[in-house]
């Protein structure tokens, strides 16, 4: 399983683009990129899943290099509700052995 | 579309007892169910997969006999927690994703058990 690493976290004000970057040099050639929001004593919830380039939905884009060795979630003028804790996950999802191991993840906390 | 759903969203229950915890996904067929664990200011941590009708895989560290994880259909898991003591008291998060191509894991709401 690929490993990821992202900032432990992160500060940003109401309005402002916040972009979080992801690393995972292992990736293998399966392997989607796949993020989550969490808030205190809820379930994550999924943002944005992606394979190359760059995907977009209503709530965030993601870039992804052609390496595909690391991923950036961008979320476009951030407000006070998005504080919380941001989980970028690396796994194949077309296999039967897919499984999702969380890392430590990116607390950002948005400032008025 | 995909909603999982959690029962009960919180428990308290004396040391010794079992808890059971349900996962449901409520509009889709979930062919694998995830359980996970989550102590305060942490991480989730993987505790098991399971994939309907077969036996789950249990992560190492995790005792297989003090978290029973059943996935009898394409819509419901059940984790229990038996003979619970203080130290099993955590948030408890089910996640499940449907099969064939890219499918997501969409996490329920999570379970809060307090052991006493």
């Amino acid at each position: 399983l690929a490993k990821t690493t992202q900032p432990i976290s992160m500060d940003s004000y109401e309005g402002q683009e916040v972009n979080i970057t992801c690393s995972h040099n292992n990736i293998a050639t399966n392997d989607y990129i796949t993020w989550y929001q969490q808030f205190p004593s809820q379930g994550p919830r999924f943002i944005i899943q992606g394979y190359k380039t760059k995907v977009t939905n209503e709530v965030a884009s993601l870039f992804i290099p052609a390496d595909r060795k690391s991923s950036t979630l961008s979320l476009p003028r951030v407000s006070l509700s998005d504080t919380a804790v941001y989980y970028c996950l690396v796994g194949d999802s077309n296999t039967g052995g897919f499984k999702t191991i969380f890392g430590a993840g990116t607390r950002l906390f948005v400032k008025a | 579309g995909a909603v999982v759903s959690q029962h009960p969203s919180w428990v308290i229950c004396k040391s010794g007892t079992s808890v059971k915890i349900e996962c449901r996904s409520l509009d889709f067929q979930a062919t694998t169910m995830f359980w996970y664990r989550q102590f305060p200011k942490q991480s989730l941590m993987l505790m098991a997969t399971s994939n309907e009708g077969s036996k789950a895989t249990y992560e190492q560290g995790v005792e297989k006999d003090k978290f029973l994880i059943n996935h009898a259909s394409l819509t419901l898991s059940t984790l229990t927690v038996t003979s619970a003591h203080p130290e099993d008291s955590s948030f408890y998060i089910c996640s499940a994703r449907g099969g064939g191509g890219v499918q997501t894991q969409y996490f329920g709401p999570g379970t809060r058990l307090l052991v006493l």
